[in-house]
């Protein structure tokens, strides 16, 4: 079962912040936070990942409470072409040979519509 | 830089028939996964290669289903006989490795109609 509680939809104005909140309660010290999105009819895209510091790239910024039991993906500036649905996974990394060890375990996800 | 190829991207059959699915991973990426994604659910690992081996495959319901990757390059998914119950979009991704925080890069999938 996947670890993380996301809200089942969202909406956003084109333009806008979009704000995508993950709950992760039982999150251990070696795992990760990884955010994933799936434009429609489209396999998954990485987008970003974190352990505890804030990260920012070209695509979005992800930012992880102290206490490392929620974060948020942040698009500054959403775009139409930014509505997909967004998975919230956390991870561990490792995982080389056998076994099940850092897989990626997708929930349902927030489908994010960005409107006009 | 060429992504994950798959084929075919639509595939209908009646039940009790086989289908295969093709992936080609990018170049250089020795792990690969299949996954299996129903309607309104996120996609849920089958099978992971690295390199030629399946390292986990705990998931994949071997009854009906096979995977090969010969040669460590493209693989193969198949489903004999397929049921109802398969129809779902099978998608196909690749990373350089499964350690470190290699991303995953997915295919576009294939939709697969079981009637």
């Amino acid at each position: 079962d996947a670890k993380t509680t996301q809200p089942t939809s969202m909406d956003c104005a084109e333009g806008r912040a979009a704000n995508l909140p993950c709950n992760h309660s039982t999150i251990s010290g070696n795992e990760y936070v990884y955010w994933y999105r799936q434009i429609h009819s489209q396999g998954p895209q990485y987008i970003i990942h974190g352990l505890k510091n804030n990260e920012t790239n070209e695509m979005a910024s992800l930012i992880i409470t102290e206490d490392r039991k929620s974060s948020t993906l942040i698009l500054p500036h959403a775009t139409l072409r930014d509505t997909a649905v967004y998975y919230c996974i956390v991870r561990v990394l490792g995982g080389r040979g056998g076994g099940s060890q850092g897989n990626l375990i997708f929930g349902k996800g927030t489908k994010l519509s960005v409107k006009p | 830089e060429a992504g994950v190829v798959q084929s075919p991207r639509y595939k209908i059959i009646e039940k009790k028939q086989p289908v295969a699915f093709w992936c080609n991973p990018i170049s250089g990426h020795n792990t690969l996964y299949w996954y299996r994604q129903n309607l309104g659910q996120g996609p849920e690992l089958l099978i992971r290669y690295e390199n030629e081996e399946a390292v986990d495959d705990s998931q994949l319901p071997k009854d009906r289903f096979s995977a090969e990757r010969l040669k460590g390059v493209d693989s193969t998914l198949k489903i004999q006989p397929a049921e109802l119950g398969d129809s779902a979009v099978y998608l196909c991704a690749s990373s350089l490795r499964q350690g470190n925080y290699n991303e995953q890069f997915f295919g576009p999938g294939t939709r697969l109609t079981v009637l």
